[in-house]
Protein backbone atom coordinates (compact mmCIF):
# COMPACT_ATOMS: atom_id res chain seq x y z
CA UNK A 1 0.00 0.00 0.00
CA UNK A 2 0.86 3.79 -0.26
CA UNK A 3 3.11 4.96 2.27
CA UNK A 4 2.84 8.29 4.65
CA UNK A 5 5.26 9.24 6.42
CA UNK A 6 5.60 11.95 9.43
CA UNK A 7 7.81 13.76 11.02
CA UNK A 8 9.60 14.20 13.48
CA UNK A 9 7.94 11.17 15.70
CA UNK A 10 8.38 12.71 18.80
CA UNK A 11 9.23 15.82 20.10
CA UNK A 12 9.46 17.88 23.32
CA UNK A 13 9.39 21.39 23.75
CA UNK A 14 9.37 24.46 25.86
CA UNK A 15 5.98 26.18 26.57
CA UNK A 16 5.59 29.08 24.16
CA UNK A 17 7.79 28.10 21.43
CA UNK A 18 6.48 26.59 18.36
CA UNK A 19 6.15 23.02 16.70
CA UNK A 20 6.14 22.24 13.04
CA UNK A 21 5.14 18.46 12.18
CA UNK A 22 5.68 17.23 8.41
CA UNK A 23 3.18 14.82 6.68
CA UNK A 24 4.59 13.40 3.61
CA UNK A 25 2.87 11.36 0.95
CA UNK A 26 5.40 9.13 -0.35
CA UNK A 27 4.91 7.57 -3.27
CA UNK A 28 1.63 9.04 -4.47
CA UNK A 29 0.64 12.62 -4.53
CA UNK A 30 -2.29 13.87 -2.18
CA UNK A 31 -4.54 16.99 -3.07
CA UNK A 32 -5.87 16.30 0.40
CA UNK A 33 -4.90 15.33 3.80
CA UNK A 34 -6.41 15.07 7.03
CA UNK A 35 -4.60 16.08 10.66
CA UNK A 36 -6.35 14.32 13.80
CA UNK A 37 -5.24 14.55 17.44
CA UNK A 38 -5.52 11.48 19.48
CA UNK A 39 -5.71 12.13 23.50
CA UNK A 40 -4.28 8.90 25.69
CA UNK A 41 -7.10 6.39 25.30
CA UNK A 42 -9.21 8.56 23.24
CA UNK A 43 -10.22 8.56 20.45
CA UNK A 44 -8.74 10.29 17.10
CA UNK A 45 -10.35 13.84 16.93
CA UNK A 46 -11.08 15.50 13.32
CA UNK A 47 -8.81 18.80 13.41
CA UNK A 48 -9.01 19.83 9.87
CA UNK A 49 -8.86 19.19 6.17
CA UNK A 50 -5.75 20.17 4.78
CA UNK A 51 -6.00 21.48 0.88
CA UNK A 52 -3.26 21.41 -1.61
CA UNK A 53 -2.78 25.29 -3.08
CA UNK A 54 -5.83 26.62 -0.73
CA UNK A 55 -7.29 27.54 2.77
CA UNK A 56 -7.11 24.18 5.49
CA UNK A 57 -10.78 23.35 6.76
CA UNK A 58 -10.67 23.51 10.42
CA UNK A 59 -12.80 21.31 12.58
CA UNK A 60 -15.47 23.28 14.98
CA UNK A 61 -13.17 24.30 17.87
CA UNK A 62 -10.34 24.07 16.10
CA UNK A 63 -8.35 27.59 16.84
CA UNK A 64 -7.25 27.63 13.17
CA UNK A 65 -4.50 30.58 14.65
CA UNK A 66 -2.88 27.84 17.43
CA UNK A 67 -2.89 24.77 14.70
CA UNK A 68 -1.73 26.48 11.57
CA UNK A 69 -1.74 24.06 8.23
CA UNK A 70 0.27 24.55 4.80
CA UNK A 71 -0.40 22.20 1.88
CA UNK A 72 1.96 23.80 -0.30
CA UNK A 73 2.52 20.94 -2.63
CA UNK A 74 0.75 17.73 -3.69
CA UNK A 75 3.26 15.31 -1.13
CA UNK A 76 3.29 17.59 1.65
CA UNK A 77 1.41 19.14 4.78
CA UNK A 78 2.80 20.84 7.58
CA UNK A 79 1.35 21.41 11.25
CA UNK A 80 2.47 23.99 12.99
CA UNK A 81 1.27 24.59 16.59
CA UNK A 82 2.19 27.84 17.42
CA UNK A 83 2.92 29.06 20.95
CA UNK A 84 2.27 25.54 22.54
CA UNK A 85 1.43 24.88 26.00
CA UNK A 86 1.26 22.43 28.09
CA UNK A 87 -2.77 21.67 26.76
CA UNK A 88 -1.36 20.91 23.24
CA UNK A 89 0.55 17.90 23.94
CA UNK A 90 -1.00 15.28 22.58
CA UNK A 91 -0.16 12.55 19.77
CA UNK A 92 -1.15 13.89 15.86
CA UNK A 93 -1.38 12.12 13.13
CA UNK A 94 -2.01 12.72 10.30
CA UNK A 95 -3.80 10.44 6.67
CA UNK A 96 -3.54 11.20 2.75
CA UNK A 97 -5.86 9.52 0.60
CA UNK A 98 -4.30 7.59 -2.42
CA UNK A 99 -6.49 8.32 -5.41
CA UNK A 100 -4.64 5.74 -7.63
CA UNK A 101 -6.82 2.88 -6.81
CA UNK A 102 -10.83 2.77 -7.36
CA UNK A 103 -10.88 2.43 -3.41
CA UNK A 104 -9.25 6.20 -2.52
CA UNK A 105 -8.42 4.36 0.50
CA UNK A 106 -6.94 6.67 3.12
CA UNK A 107 -3.38 6.18 4.59
CA UNK A 108 -2.14 7.08 7.95
CA UNK A 109 0.96 8.51 9.08
CA UNK A 110 2.82 6.62 12.19
CA UNK A 111 1.77 9.72 14.25
CA UNK A 112 3.96 12.81 16.08
CA UNK A 113 4.24 12.85 19.84
CA UNK A 114 4.26 16.21 20.99
CA UNK A 115 4.94 17.08 24.47
CA UNK A 116 5.27 20.42 25.83
CA UNK A 117 7.02 21.34 29.02
CA UNK B 1 -24.24 15.06 12.48
CA UNK B 2 -22.19 12.08 11.89
CA UNK B 3 -21.38 9.90 15.33
CA UNK B 4 -20.17 6.55 16.00
CA UNK B 5 -20.62 4.68 19.06
CA UNK B 6 -18.47 1.84 19.94
CA UNK B 7 -19.78 0.20 23.84
CA UNK B 8 -16.94 -1.83 24.58
CA UNK B 9 -13.50 -0.15 25.53
CA UNK B 10 -12.39 -3.66 26.37
CA UNK B 11 -12.72 -7.48 24.99
CA UNK B 12 -10.91 -10.15 25.73
CA UNK B 13 -11.44 -13.59 24.64
CA UNK B 14 -9.53 -17.04 24.35
CA UNK B 15 -8.27 -18.21 21.24
CA UNK B 16 -10.66 -20.01 19.12
CA UNK B 17 -13.60 -17.81 20.66
CA UNK B 18 -15.64 -16.39 17.97
CA UNK B 19 -14.99 -12.52 18.65
CA UNK B 20 -17.74 -9.33 17.67
CA UNK B 21 -17.12 -5.57 17.81
CA UNK B 22 -19.86 -3.61 18.50
CA UNK B 23 -20.60 -0.52 15.92
CA UNK B 24 -23.51 1.84 15.99
CA UNK B 25 -23.70 5.00 13.88
CA UNK B 26 -25.80 7.89 13.57
CA UNK B 27 -26.15 9.59 10.11
CA UNK B 28 -28.74 11.38 8.04
CA UNK B 29 -27.53 10.46 4.24
CA UNK B 30 -25.90 7.12 3.30
CA UNK B 31 -22.98 6.44 4.92
CA UNK B 32 -19.64 4.58 3.83
CA UNK B 33 -18.31 2.79 7.04
CA UNK B 34 -14.90 1.53 7.78
CA UNK B 35 -13.01 -0.90 10.40
CA UNK B 36 -9.18 0.20 11.08
CA UNK B 37 -7.18 -1.59 12.96
CA UNK B 38 -3.86 -0.75 14.91
CA UNK B 39 -1.90 -3.29 16.40
CA UNK B 40 0.99 -2.60 19.10
CA UNK B 41 3.74 0.13 17.72
CA UNK B 42 2.25 -0.07 14.39
CA UNK B 43 0.29 2.58 12.52
CA UNK B 44 -3.41 3.02 11.61
CA UNK B 45 -4.84 0.58 9.08
CA UNK B 46 -7.67 -0.04 7.21
CA UNK B 47 -9.10 -3.27 7.85
CA UNK B 48 -12.12 -3.36 5.57
CA UNK B 49 -14.53 -1.04 4.06
CA UNK B 50 -18.80 -2.07 3.81
CA UNK B 51 -18.96 -1.28 0.35
CA UNK B 52 -16.28 -3.87 -0.45
CA UNK B 53 -18.14 -6.72 1.12
CA UNK B 54 -15.06 -8.73 1.63
CA UNK B 55 -13.58 -10.95 4.38
CA UNK B 56 -10.11 -9.65 5.86
CA UNK B 57 -8.18 -11.91 8.10
CA UNK B 58 -11.30 -14.08 8.78
CA UNK B 59 -13.01 -10.45 9.82
CA UNK B 60 -16.13 -9.24 8.35
CA UNK B 61 -18.83 -6.42 8.72
CA UNK B 62 -22.24 -6.36 7.53
CA UNK B 63 -23.93 -2.52 7.23
CA UNK B 64 -27.65 -3.29 8.88
CA UNK B 65 -29.17 0.04 7.70
CA UNK B 66 -32.49 -0.62 10.28
CA UNK B 67 -30.27 -1.11 13.31
CA UNK B 68 -27.71 1.80 12.45
CA UNK B 69 -24.91 -1.18 13.20
CA UNK B 70 -21.57 -2.11 11.34
CA UNK B 71 -20.43 -5.11 13.70
CA UNK B 72 -17.46 -6.60 12.90
CA UNK B 73 -16.94 -10.17 13.59
CA UNK B 74 -14.82 -13.30 13.72
CA UNK B 75 -15.50 -16.96 14.11
CA UNK B 76 -12.44 -17.56 15.99
CA UNK B 77 -9.88 -15.07 17.06
CA UNK B 78 -6.30 -15.86 16.65
CA UNK B 79 -3.35 -14.13 19.44
CA UNK B 80 -2.56 -11.84 16.23
CA UNK B 81 -6.01 -10.74 16.27
CA UNK B 82 -4.91 -8.81 19.40
CA UNK B 83 -4.89 -4.88 18.54
CA UNK B 84 -7.27 -1.85 19.26
CA UNK B 85 -9.72 -1.45 16.41
CA UNK B 86 -12.01 1.52 15.08
CA UNK B 87 -15.02 1.70 13.29
CA UNK B 88 -15.21 4.67 11.19
CA UNK B 89 -17.86 6.83 9.15
CA UNK B 90 -17.43 9.22 6.25
CA UNK B 91 -20.09 10.98 5.53
CA UNK B 92 -19.17 12.55 1.91
CA UNK B 93 -16.75 12.57 -0.97
CA UNK B 94 -14.20 14.39 0.55
CA UNK B 95 -13.27 11.08 3.09
CA UNK B 96 -13.74 12.71 5.98
CA UNK B 97 -13.47 10.21 8.79
CA UNK B 98 -15.24 10.19 12.42
CA UNK B 99 -14.45 7.58 14.76
CA UNK B 100 -15.51 5.48 17.69
CA UNK B 101 -13.31 5.27 20.91
CA UNK B 102 -12.11 2.52 19.66
CA UNK B 103 -12.31 -1.32 21.15
CA UNK B 104 -9.01 -3.09 22.61
CA UNK B 105 -8.93 -6.80 22.29
CA UNK B 106 -7.39 -9.46 23.46
CA UNK B 107 -6.86 -12.30 22.74
CA UNK B 108 -5.75 -15.23 25.36
CA UNK B 109 -4.15 -18.19 24.27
Amino acid sequence: GAVVSQHPSRVICKSGTSVKIECRSLDFQATTMFWYRQFPKQSLMLMATSNEGSKATYEQGVEKDKFLINHASLTLSTLTVTSAHPEDSSFYICSARDLRGASGELFFGEGSRLTVL
Amino acid sequence: AQRVTQPEKLLSVFKGAPVELKCNYSYSGSPELFWYVQYSRQRLQLLLRHISRESIKGFTADLNKGETSFHLKKPFAQEEDSAMYYCALSGGSNYKLTFGKGTLLTVNP
